[in-house]
């Protein structure tokens, strides 16, 4: 099973809303990975966790907060974002190294 | 960092045609991947392929990691090969992961 599911698929929130993103995989996969896709534009690397550990932070804003509570699970913490911030995020795993899969992703939308 | 380019930008074939994407890489990477991402986001793995040629069905690839490139080949194209491909490498480093602008990609039925 090469599967990896998030949670919500859709999302609307205020700039004032807290919510959370989740995503999960039973591939054994130790590597969890972050992106953020405008429209029209590729994938963008935010957070990758490696063993539970957060082992990239790229440069993302404070209102982000990744969590990876177990080697399954990655949450995505949102806080006071802005309409900027609404976009396609994407969730992937892989080993690591290796091949990495996407889950199918959650449309957030701030307004 | 890494750059990674693909071309054409958009393609626009009939059905049954054939066609080459390419991604050229401006530093050696540990991994890379093409993908296909359908109208609804989602990212369909297509191949592995940090180097070497590889098969499956109507696409094969081939990435030649010494001179940084890489070509993904689609072949008797069909109206549900539409969407976008992007091809994605890792930095020698291990994780961060560069995703080329993608290929647009439109068969006419």
């Amino acid at each position: 099973d090469t599967e990896v599911t998030q949670t919500p698929k859709h999302l609307v929130m205020g700039m004032t809303n807290k919510k959370s993103l989740k995503c999960e995989q039973h591939m054994g996969h130790r590597a969890m990975y972050w992106y953020k896709q405008k429209a029209k534009k590729p994938p963008e690397l935010m957070f990758v966790y490696s063993y539970e550990k957060l082992s990239i932070n790229e440069s993302v804003p404070s209102r982000f907060s990744p969590e990876c509570p177990n080697s399954s699970l990655l949450n995505l913490h949102l806080h006071a974002l802005q309409p900027e911030d609404s976009a396609l995020y994407l969730c992937a795993s892989s080993l690591p190294p290796g091949e990495q899969y996407f889950g199918p992703g959650t449309r957030l939308t701030v307004t | 960092g890494i750059q990674v380019e693909q071309s054409p930008p958009d393609l626009i074939l009939q059905e049954g045609a054939n066609s080459t994407l390419r991604c050229n890489f401006s530093d050696s990477v540990n991994n890379l991947q093409w993908f296909h991402q359908n109208p609804w986001g989602q990212l369909i793995n297509l191949f592995y392929i940090p180097s070497g040629t590889k098969q499956n069905g109507r696409l094969s690839a081939t990435t030649v990691a010494t001179e940084r490139y890489s070509l993904l080949y689609i072949s008797s194209s069909q109206t549900t090969d539409s969407g976008v491909y992007f091809c994605a490498v890792v930095d020698p480093g291990g994780f961060k992961t560069i995703f080329g602008a993608g290929t647009r990609l439109f068969v006419k039925a």
